[in-house]
């Protein structure tokens, strides 16, 4: 399966502790976008990157929240000191080019619960 | 108001029915996008369109620039169609996708 990969699909952490979510992006796509869907709402974009650079991270909430793209492996987002409020789907999806008439192949997501 | 407007919220019906989900938005775009959800699982591209009419098996979107709006169709509705359909739209080549609230599709037997 050549699609979008993100690990693990449940997470569930306590108040506190560190959360890090990974994305593997379709093969030969070099653009990575994280999107976080709260309980029966929608998708709000959090995160732009391509290869080794963050290109828009307008949606990421300042504090404890980042986000990478190394030139080997995986993008990796990751929340410090996880709260309640934290309790969302993460969704990684990614695209061959970074224009919005490009289609964005989405991962399965990562349901990420804070106890 | 939002940028991206679907309706209906939600909508349930039965199998074997002509399915039609609306999508209006404010802006100029470059590509509007129509995505499936299903619950708890993950998400699916089905169309990327900036004009005419595209089709997928049972599955067909419109678009009309001019009116701003989409629609996607589902023939011979099944249960299995019951899911979460989401419009997005993109403006220019701006790589932000702006997205609908989605609408909620249960297709009874």
């Amino acid at each position: 399966n050549a699609g979008v990969m993100q690990n693990p699909r449940h997470l569930v952490r306590r108040r506190g502790q560190e959360a890090r979510l990974r994305c593997s992006p379709m093969k030969g796509h070099s653009h990575v976008y994280w999107y976080r869907q709260l309980p029966e709402e929608g998708l709000k974009f959090m995160v732009y990157l391509q290869k080794e650079n963050i290109i828009d991270e307008s949606g990421m909430p300042k504090e404890r929240f980042s986000a990478e793209f190394p030139k080997e492996g995986p993008s990796i987002l990751r929340i410090q000191q996880v709260v309640r409020g934290d309790s969302a789907a993460y969704f990684c999806a990614s695209s061959d080019l970074g224009t919005g008439n490009q289609p964005q192949h989405f991962g399965d997501g990562t349901r990420l619960s804070i106890l | 108001k939002n940028e991206v407007e679907q309706s209906p919220q939600n909508l349930t019906a039965q199998e074997g029915e002509f399915i039609t989900i609306n999508c209006s938005y404010s802006v100029g775009i470059s590509a509007l996008h129509w995505l499936q959800q299903h619950p708890g699982g993950g998400i699916v591209s089905l169309f990327m369109l900036s004009s005419g009419k595209k089709k997928h098996g049972r599955l067909i979107a419109t678009i009309n620039i001019q009116e701003k709006h989409s629609s996607l169709h589902i023939t011979a509705s099944h249960p299995r169609d019951s899911a979460v359909y989401i419009c997005a739209v993109s403006m220019d080549s701006n790589y932000q996708l702006i997205w609908g609230a989605g609408t909620k599709l249960i297709i009874k037997p």
